[in-house]
C-alpha cells in the first residue's frame, strides 16, 4: 500500500485567513480524495482529484472555498479559504492504491482549529 | 440510495474479552465491498479489513474478523482478545458501485478497559 505524508498535522488560525493542506504520495497515482470530518461527525468526501484536470467537487462544496492543485502524480494540496470556526474539522487526503481490497490508504489527517 | 449504519455510538470491553462492533448497510447493487478502518485519538485513519459482496468466507485479519451476513445486509465487525491499544474510533465503509467513492459510517467508539 502507500504510504502518503500529510501536513501539516495540526494547525490553529484565525477567521479569515486561509490554510493549504499538503499531501506527498510516495506513488503515483490517479486520483486523490479529499474528506472532512467535523468534531464528533464521520468523514465526507470533499472532492477528488486527478491530475491535469480540475477537480469534482461534491455537493455542497465548492472550488471558492477548497481549491485543490494537483500538479503530478505524487502531489496534491487543499486550500480551505476564508476559514470561519464551522471549518474545523480533521482534513484528510487519501488515496486508493493496489487491489480493490486494500481500501483507502490515508494520510495522517490534519487537524484545524478556526478561532 | 447507499447507506452505512453504525447504531453503536459507544462501546466498552474488557482487556481480553472479545467485542462485536455492528454494521449495517443498504445498497441495491450486487457487488460492493465493505470496509473497517480504526481512528485512533491522533486521528489517522487505518483500514482493518476488507469483504467483497461475492467473498464466499467472512474476512479475517489477525485478531479481527467480519462477520458477513449478506441476506440481512450486516457486516460486524469482531475484535478478539481486545488489547488497550484497541481504544479507538471504528468506522464501517462500503465502497460506492462503479465509483472510487466510499460512503462511512458514523463510527463506533471503542474503550478498552484494564
Amino acid at each position: 500500500s502507500a504510504v502518503i505524508s500529510q501536513k501539516p498535522s495540526r494547525d490553529i488560525c484565525q477567521r479569515g485567513t486561509s490554510l493549504t493542506i499538503q499531501c506527498q504520495v510516495d506513488s503515483q497515482v490517479t486520483m486523490m480524495f479529499w474528506y472532512r470530518q467535523q468534531p464528533g461527525q464521520s468523514l465526507t468526501l470533499i472532492a477528488t482529484a486527478n491530475q491535469g484536470s480540475e477537480a469534482t467537487y461534491e455537493s455542497g462544496f465548492v472550488i471558492d472555498k477548497f481549491p485543490i492543485s494537483r500538479p503530478n502524480l505524487t502531489f496534491s494540496t487543499l486550500t480551505v479559504s476564508n476559514m470561519s470556526p464551522e471549518d474545523s474539522s480533521i482534513y484528510l487526503c487519501s488515496v486508493e492504491l493496489g487491489q480493490r481490497d486494500y481500501g483507502y490508504t490515508f494520510g495522517s489527517g490534519t487537524r484545524l482549529t478556526v478561532v | 440510495a447507499q447507506k452505512i449504519t453504525q447504531t453503536q455510538p459507544g462501546m466498552f470491553v474488557q482487556e481480553k474479552e472479545a467485542v462485536t462492533l455492528d454494521c449495517t448497510y443498504d445498497t441495491s447493487d450486487p457487488s460492493y465491498g465493505l470496509f473497517w478502518y480504526k481512528q485512533p485519538s491522533s486521528g489517522e485513519m487505518i483500514f482493518l479489513i476488507y469483504q467483497g459482496s461475492y467473498d464466499q468466507q467472512n474476512a479475517t485479519e489477525g485478531r479481527y474478523s467480519l462477520n458477513f451476513q449478506k441476506a440481512r445486509k450486516s457486516a460486524n465487525l469482531v475484535i478478539s482478545a481486545s488489547q488497550l491499544g484497541d481504544s479507538a474510533m471504528y468506522f464501517c465503509a462500503m465502497r460506492v458501485s462503479g465509483t472510487y467513492k466510499y460512503i462511512f459510517g458514523t463510527g463506533t467508539r471503542l474503550k478498552v478497559l484494564a
